[in-house]
């Protein structure tokens, strides 16, 4: 099984400011076939990023995902106050399909 | 739009049995795999189960295999989960959500239903 780390655990910033998430897996990700998905409190995950940095339809193009192999990245360029929130990594070239633990995105 | 509406869920004693549902339209259900995937309360996001778009291929978490069975009827445009021998770590939202693909191996998660709570407790 593939295991995925996220961090931080939790990243404290102010609107405008930039993101930067980390996923790390404990081997490597089949086709980059990696998953980033936002979760605000009471919503179901909403799906960001796939194959590691292709955004899914509707999402802002301040959310960029990069990265390949066993190091990922989510960055969020000038956070909006409804950027706050919970992300996950999934990967999706290995089963069991497997999720990061969250990084939480909090306002400062 | 693409809609996912789940339930069944509920209250459920330790090794008893429950069964959830999920009404999808839409979308073309039959073309796409279909998972549940869960939440414990407080906790991170686990994959459960997986369905191919003809029902022909099931994939399962390992804590959940033997014990749970994923189905759909593609006539009814519903998916459904089949939950035996509940445990109290079973309790969770459970999820469930389309595949891009009709293959049920190497999916993503896109979109996801708002979730049905399932508590395992005497």
């Amino acid at each position: 099984e593939i295991v995925l780390t996220q961090s931080p655990g939790t990243l404290s910033l102010s609107p405008g400011e930039r993101a930067t998430l980390s996923c790390r897996a404990s081997q490597s990700v089949s086709n980059n076939f990696l998953a980033w998905y936002q979760q605000k409190p009471g919503q179901a995950p909403r799906l960001l990023i796939y194959v590691a940095s292709s955004r899914a339809t509707g999402i802002p193009d301040r959310f960029s995902g990069s990265g390949s192999g066993t190091d990922f990245t989510l960055t969020i360029n000038r956070l909006e106050p409804e950027d706050f929130a919970v992300y996950y990594c999934q990967q999706y070239g290995t089963s069991p399909l497997t999720f990061g633990p969250g990084t939480k995105v909090d306002i400062k | 739009e693409v809609q996912l509406l789940e339930s069944g869920g509920g209250l459920v004693q330790p090794g008893g049995s429950l069964r959830l549902s999920c009404a999808a339209s839409g979308f073309t259900f039959s073309s796409y795999a279909m998972s549940w995937v869960r939440q414990a309360p407080g906790k991170g996001l686990e994959w459960v189960s997986s369905i191919s778009g003809g029902s022909g291929t099931t994939y399962y978490a390992d804590s959940v295999k033997g014990r749970f069975t994923i189905s759909r009827d593609n006539s009814k445009n519903t998916l459904f989960v089949q939950m035996n021998s509940l445990k109290a770590e079973d309790t969770a939202i459970y999820y469930c959500a389309k595949g891009q693909v009709a293959a049920p191996d190497s999916i993503r998660f896109d979109p996801w239903g708002q979730g049905t709570l399932v508590t395992v407790s005497s």
